[in-house]
């Protein structure tokens, strides 16, 4: 199994430019999170579904966009970058009945 | 609302020593604690889970962690640390909150050192 891939692993973005972090599991989990990760903050919740056609926000969500028409993705979209969102942004997904979340590897993304 | 204090950003210890990673939690309810650790560039890895019953938790790589309901706190123990130990860990709470969705909250972070 691939569990959680996240693309691209690296990106540089111009200020106002929008852009999709793609994320894909093939694990069958029903719930899915965005978070970033910034130096001395840990994660923070973006955007997060419990399923596929149900999303909602999280702690930091403005700026971000998400759907989720499948099981298996849960794209992130970024509406108008701003150099405010660069940070390291990961994917996390696991089974609704339990369990810990299975993590990608993440997208360091940069805006200039 | 859930949080987690991780109150040490960073720990130093000498290879072979024993390690604790102190982690309090804020939950009204049973909360589930999580500690996940993360190597340089990497994804976050689940070490071990609390969810209910035995309040001593064995976790992967020789870690477990005690859940102390009294005292709010979920600490990280490893008997001798190993140099590839190194890392950043992390505490996480979740509980019923977001619509009972049990989306977990992080602390931010513990950066452990470990010296020949």
């Amino acid at each position: 199994n691939a569990g959680v891939t996240q693309t691209p692993k690296f990106q540089v973005l111009k200020t106002g430019q929008s852009m999709t972090l793609q994320c894909a599991q093939d694990m069958n989990h029903e719930y899915m999170s965005w978070y970033r990760q910034d130096p001395g903050m840990g994660l923070r919740l973006i955007h997060y579904s419990v399923g596929a056609g149900i999303t909602d926000q999280g702690e930091v969500p403005n700026g971000y966009n998400v759907s989720r028409s499948t099981t298996e993705d849960f794209p992130l979209r970024l509406l108008s970058a701003a150099p405010s969102q660069t940070s390291v942004y990961f994917c996390a997904s696991r089974f609704r009945q339990g369990g810990g979340y299975t993590f990608g590897s993440g997208t360091r993304l940069t805006v200039v | 609302a859930q949080s987690v204090t991780q109150p040490d950003i960073h720990i130093t210890v000498s290879e072979g020593a024993s390690l604790e990673l102190r982690c309090n939690y804020s939950y009204g309810a049973t909360p589930y604690l999580f500690w996940y650790v993360q190597s340089p560039g990497q994804g976050l890895q689940l070490l071990l889970k609390y969810f209910s019953g035995d309040t001593l938790v064995q976790g992967i790589k020789g870690f477990e962690a005690e859940f102390k309901r009294s005292q709010s706190s979920f600490n990280l123990r490893k008997p001798s640390v190993h140099w590839s130990d190194a890392a950043e860990y992390f505490c996480a709470v979740a509980g019923g909150a977001s619509g009972g969705s049990y989306i977990p909250t992080f602390g931010r972070g513990t950066s452990l050192i470990v010296h020949p």
